[in-house]
């Protein structure tokens, strides 16, 4: 079957580090985005991984393993505007099959 | 540019009546896409349609019908809506890459009372 795995809530602090898991798993795999989603908005890319190894784009890096089914983004010092939720989802015959999200809380 | 736009932003339906939703982009892309998004649920693809004139379901397509109107609209149809359809509804839109990445619309926030 396909899907996709990731924590459903994680909690940090202002200023530290977090690492969203997600695994995944399809018969057919073309890469791995991760969007972020705040209360009341709409989902908005934030990166896609094709290929193995880490993607950086400012605070934020994604990271795909394919021989694993396992990827991750890192989140750098965190800020409360990043208290939101993020989704990862693979690309299969022009959808996206989506994960169910993780709800970050970043606490003062 | 606007992006993509979604009509109306709220609705409130009793049981039975019908509506449709209304999506709109301007970024010349060729797929597009209706969701609907539940607490706990994540997203949920309703329907989607891969290029204009073709349409296809997705995970959760009874109660619902589509139109792709032309390449810049596609449209979602309750035609009698039920209590089980109060949800969030979005519009999305992507164009050729191997990304797929989708640009949302704002949402609908529809209640079935």
């Amino acid at each position: 079957g396909q899907s996709l795995e990731q924590p459903s809530e994680v909690t940090a602090v202002e200023g530290a580090i977090v690492q969203i898991n997600c695994t995944y798993q399809t018969s057919g795999f073309y890469g791995l985005s991760w969007y972020q989603q705040h209360d009341g908005g709409a989902p908005t890319f934030l990166s896609y991984n094709a290929l193995d190894g880490l993607e950086e784009t400012g605070r934020f890096s994604s990271f795909l393993s394919r021989s694993d089914s396992y990827g991750y983004l890192l989140l750098q010092e965190l800020q409360m505007k990043d208290s939101a939720s993020y989704f990862c989802a693979y690309g299969n015959n022009r959808k996206l099959i989506w994960g169910l999200g993780t709800s970050l809380a970043v606490n003062p | 540019n606007a992006g993509v736009t979604q009509t109306p932003k709220f609705q409130v339906l009793k049981t039975g009546q019908s509506m449709t939703l209304q999506c709109a982009q301007d970024m010349n892309h060729n797929s597009m896409y209706w969701y609907r998004q539940d607490p706990g649920m994540g997203l949920r693809l309703i329907y989607y349609s891969a290029s204009e004139g073709t349409t296809d379901k997705g995970e959760v397509p009874n109660g619902y019908n589509v139109s792709r109107l032309n390449k810049r609209e596609f449209s979602l149809r309750l035609e009698s809506a039920a209590p089980s359809q109060t949800s969030v509804y979005f519009c999305a839109s992507s164009g050729q890459g191997a990304n797929n990445e989708q640009f949302f619309g704002p949402g609908t926030r529809l209640t079935v009372l």
